[in-house]
């Protein structure tokens, strides 16, 4: 089965700096789709960025862009600017059809 | 725009108990999902089903049932509920089973079982 790792189980990052979250990934398949959540404090999860691995460049949303190296099976989300409401847990996941498969997370903490 | 509603927000349960967390969506998607999350492991399929009608078992099936009436709704039911079953649950849905298909979350319930 399809693999995410995160080895980061916890960030911190001075307000207005950049920021890189690790995600890896381990798969056969040719094709397949690459995402970022957030989880805030208050338990939601709200879709952030998505990367297809035919992709020719590197996916952005706003203060989100996504670090694709597919030789290396990585897919390392980058905030950039960080703001104090950036603080909060973020999974990295891969799509598989009939499951979306997640990695356990990193949380993120801005200081201001 | 209510995209994907759950309730309850919070349930108490004790063990041996049973109960359905109710989950709706409108935006007419074909594909929905249960997942349960649990620290340190990120989010776990429980079950999913890819239209009215049709259901299967993810990877965390047991102790748990779904059914699939209609497009808009996807109840899960906890059969007889156990303390390993204290979690988040979170419903999901997804306009199809396709690479690019992100998947939309209602907002959780929090089930301690005692």
């Amino acid at each position: 089965a399809q693999k995410i790792t995160q080895t980061q189980p916890g960030m911190f990052v001075q307000e207005k700096e950049a920021v890189t979250l690790d995600c890896t990934y381990d798969t056969s398949d040719p094709s397949y789709g690459l995402f970022w959540y957030k989880q805030p404090s208050s338990g939601e999860m709200i879709f952030l960025i998505y990367q297809g691995s035919y992709d020719q460049q590197n996916a952005t949303e706003g203060r989100y862009s996504l670090n694709f190296q597919k030789a290396r099976k990585s897919a390392n989300l980058v905030i950039s600017a960080s703001q104090l409401g950036d603080s909060a847990m973020y999974f990295c996941a891969m799509r598989e059809p009939l499951n979306m498969r997640f990695g356990a997370g990193t949380r993120l903490t801005v200081k201001p | 725009n209510a995209g994907v509603t759950q309730t309850p927000k919070f349930q108490v349960l004790k063990t041996g108990q049973s109960m359905t967390l109710q989950c709706a969506q409108d935006m007419n998607h074909e594909y929905m999902s249960w997942y349960r999350q649990d620290p340190g492991m990120g989010l776990r399929l429980i079950h999913y089903s890819v239209g009215a009608g049709i259901t299967d078992q993810g990877e965390v099936p047991n102790g748990y049932n779904v059914s699939r009436s209609t497009t808009e709704d996807f109840p899960l039911r906890l059969l007889s509920a156990a303390p390993s079953q204290t979690s988040v649950y979170f419903c999901a849905s997804s306009y199809g089973t396709g690479n690019n298909s992100p998947l939309h979350f209602g907002n959780g319930t929090r089930l301690t079982v005692t």
